[in-house]
């Protein structure tokens, strides 16, 4: 079966050094999306991508996060100078259309992500 | 802002036990999801319901899906030890819209 999956499964970094986080959605796949849970707290919207642009993001999304799709299959998340409340698991996720419209959501495995 | 609420946020209950769990909105979605989470996984989906009225079954998962597309139930019959894990709810207004996640539900299954 189809899963998306992620890269790294951890990572740990000093404050103020830039990562990136990598994820393959579902091949067939249309809209792609990032996601972030501190620990102990909700999953949150982070972006949504599509047609290799950004259709929605929350405030969470300021200027230090981008998003890219280099080559058609890869879908990143920068973080340009990590803070430490950057420190959460980050979930990649990609959709598909159902029939009439409605969408279905597969999330990948997460990056674990420790500022210092 | 989409807000999702779910309840109870904690439950025990012995194995064996049936259990619901809900999730509500004052906004109307075009689907929900249900997702399974266990520490330090990514969350895992059990069902979409898109219609209103709907009702899916998943082995001793029954998920329903309100008339009005504003709230959701997922009741467990004979809870095992396995279905321990974050029940999660999610909604999207529309295709391509984000998903807004509720809090989740914790239940514990006790052998």
């Amino acid at each position: 079966e189809p899963e998306v999956t992620q890269t790294p499964s951890h990572q740990v970094t000093q404050m103020g050094q830039e990562v990136i986080l990598r994820c393959v959605p579902i091949s067939n796949h249309l809209y792609f999306y990032w996601y972030r849970q501190i620990l102990g707290q909700k999953v949150e919207f982070l972006v949504s991508f599509y047609n290799n642009e950004i259709s929605e993001k929350s405030e969470i999304f300021d200027d230090q996060f981008s998003v890219e799709r280099p080559d058609g299959s890869n879908f990143t998340l920068k973080i340009r100078s990590t803070k430490l409340e950057d420190s959460a698991m980050y979930f990649c996720a990609s959709s598909s259309r159902l029939a009439g419209g409605a969408e279905t959501q597969y999330f990948g495995p997460g990056t674990r992500l420790l500022v210092l | 802002t989409q807000l999702l609420e779910q309840s109870p946020q904690f439950l025990s209950i012995q194995e064996g036990e049936n259990l619901t769990v809900y999730c509500n909105s004052s906004s109307v979605f075009s689907s929900l999801q249900w997702y399974r989470q266990e520490p330090g996984e990514g969350p895992v989906l059990l069902v979409t319901v898109v219609t209103g009225g709907e009702v899916k079954k998943l082995k001793r998962l029954t998920f329903q899906f309100g008339d009005a597309r504003k709230d959701s139930s997922l009741h467990i019959t004979a809870a095992q030890p396995g279905d321990t894990g974050l029940y999660l709810c999610a909604g999207a207004i529309a295709y391509g819209q984000n998903f807004v996640f509720g809090p989740g539900t914790r239940l514990s299954v006790l052998p």
